[in-house]
């Protein structure tokens, strides 16, 4: 069965600082990767996805993310970390888009 | 369409009593998903549908618990005989065949 690890339960960054929160998977084929943040109060948001092709996926808010298949990871990037950016972060791994494991989430706090 | 909707925001009820939550996904989609999340943990798969069709239960889902979605359209999920360990955010995605699941801003139960 498939399942998530984020190593990093909270992570503090400086503001203007870059970002890199881990994410592992267990998956026996290739899998479908995604990357969603959650600010207090509000639904989950889709930073980005891997389906296929490309291993570096290019999201939304200038966040990307690398799929390496031979260290099962996928890794979530930014280089320069706003205060807005301060949220939970959660890595998934799925079958097609269905059948969604989540990882535990790892809390981003900005340092002003 | 303003995305995926769900109602009440907030429920507080007693021990034992039964609650029902609904949830209005996207108009196009035809998938629809619900899942719990509790304090510092990510969502938690409990079931799936394809149109009216429930096509999967996590063993989460106890007997207490039943999903229905009649028309392919709302589903609504029910807790008989609520416990205090139902306390959680109840969470409803929703999809189309090939795309990444759009998530509700949830339902907060609270069991006391």
């Amino acid at each position: 069965a498939q399942s998530v690890t984020q190593p990093d339960i909270h992570i503090t960054v400086s503001e203007g600082a870059s970002l890199e929160l881990r994410c592992n998977y267990s998956y026996g084929a290739t899998p479908y990767l995604f990357w969603y943040v959650q600010s207090p109060g509000q639904g989950l948001q889709l930073l980005l996805k891997y389906f296929s092709g490309d291993t570096l996926v290019q999201g939304i808010k200038g966040f990307e993310a690398e799929f390496k298949r031979s260290q099962s990871s996928f890794n979530l990037r930014k280089p320069s970390v706003h205060w807005s950016d301060a949220a939970e972060y959660f890595c998934a791994v799925g079958e097609g888009n269905n059948d969604m494991r989540f990882g535990a989430g790892t809390r981003l706090t900005v340092k002003p | 369409d303003t995305g995926v909707s769900q109602d009440p925001r907030h429920k507080i009820t007693k021990r034992g009593q039964n609650v029902t939550f609904r949830c209005d996904p996207i108009s196009e989609h035809n998938r629809l998903y619900w899942y719990r999340q509790t304090l510092g943990q990510g969502p938690e798969f409990l079931t799936y549908f394809q149109n009216e069709a429930q096509l999967e239960k996590s063993r989460l889902l106890s007997d207490r618990f039943s999903a229905e979605r009649p028309k392919g359209s709302f589903s609504t999920l029910e807790i008989q005989r609520t416990e205090q360990g139902d306390s959680a955010m109840y969470l409803c995605a929703s999809s189309g065949d090939f795309d990444e699941q759009f998530f509700g801003p949830g339902t907060r139960l609270t069991v006391l």
